[in-house]
């Protein structure tokens, strides 16, 4: 069984520019939430997905939008890249519907993102 | 808003001896509390829950109490080792918010020999 894995690990990006994280859930989960986590700060939920489908979003503005797959993995793009947007982004993924509950995520390790 | 927060943002311990942790939370609709570790440079690890009908539950070397009288959960640590040194988060989630995670800003633990 393998792990949430994500991709970068790191990235560099200019304000103004736009980048696209990916994630892979564990296998066997059809769910996927993305978190921001400024420095020293807990992580913050972005938005889930589930079925390829938005199944909720917290409060971070629309040039933050995703993607899910048929497979199960998702794209997290932000546009319009600002200064405050330098944080690690976390994947984590669940079971929805059946088997595990869907609080019980599991995280990747994150793709660094700073914004220059 | 809705928050939830750390009583305390560093706690330092001697190695075998037992940590706690605290944590305090506002939302009363929150179904389940959810414990994590964080080490530097990777992402969260699940380490308990709890659901919002219990008081207690236990694992291994780990222990979490929730009172929702004065809306507060801790994480009792037993016999704290080197390896338990790292952030821990406390968590909460509804059925309302789809199980989206609400986190705190974290405890830094630090094991000392």
């Amino acid at each position: 069984e393998t792990g949430v894995t994500q991709s970068p690990t790191h990235l560099i990006k200019t304000r103004g520019q736009q980048v696209t994280l990916r994630c892979s859930s564990q296998s066997g989960h059809n769910t996927v939430s993305w978190y921001q986590q400024a420095l020293g700060q807990g992580p913050q939920f972005i938005f889930q997905y589930y079925r390829e489908e938005e199944n909720g979003r917290g409060n971070f503005p629309p040039r933050f939008s995703g993607l899910q797959f048929p497979n199960y993995s998702s794209e997290l793009n932000v546009n319009a890249l600002e200064l405050d947007d330098s944080a690690l982004y976390l994947c984590a993924s669940s079971l929805g519907v059946t088997g595990p509950p869907r609080w019980e995520q599991y995280f990747g390790p994150g793709t660094r993102l700073t914004v220059t | 808003g809705e928050s939830v927060g750390l009583h305390l943002p560093t706690l330092s311990v001697q190695e075998g001896d037992n940590s706690i942790i605290n944590c305090a939370y506002s939302n009363s609709a929150s179904d389940y509390f959810i414990w994590y570790k964080q080490e530097s440079g990777k992402g969260p690890q699940f380490i308990i829950d709890i659901r919002s009908n219990m008081d207690k539950r236990q694992g291994q070397r780990v222990t979490v109490l929730l009172n929702k009288t004065v809306k507060h959960l801790s994480l009792q640590i037993a016999a704290t080792q080197p390896g338990d040194s790292a952030v821990y988060f406390c968590a909460e989630t509804d059925s309302n918010s789809g199980y989206a995670l609400n986190f705190g800003k974290g405890t830094s633990l630090l094991v000392t020999p």
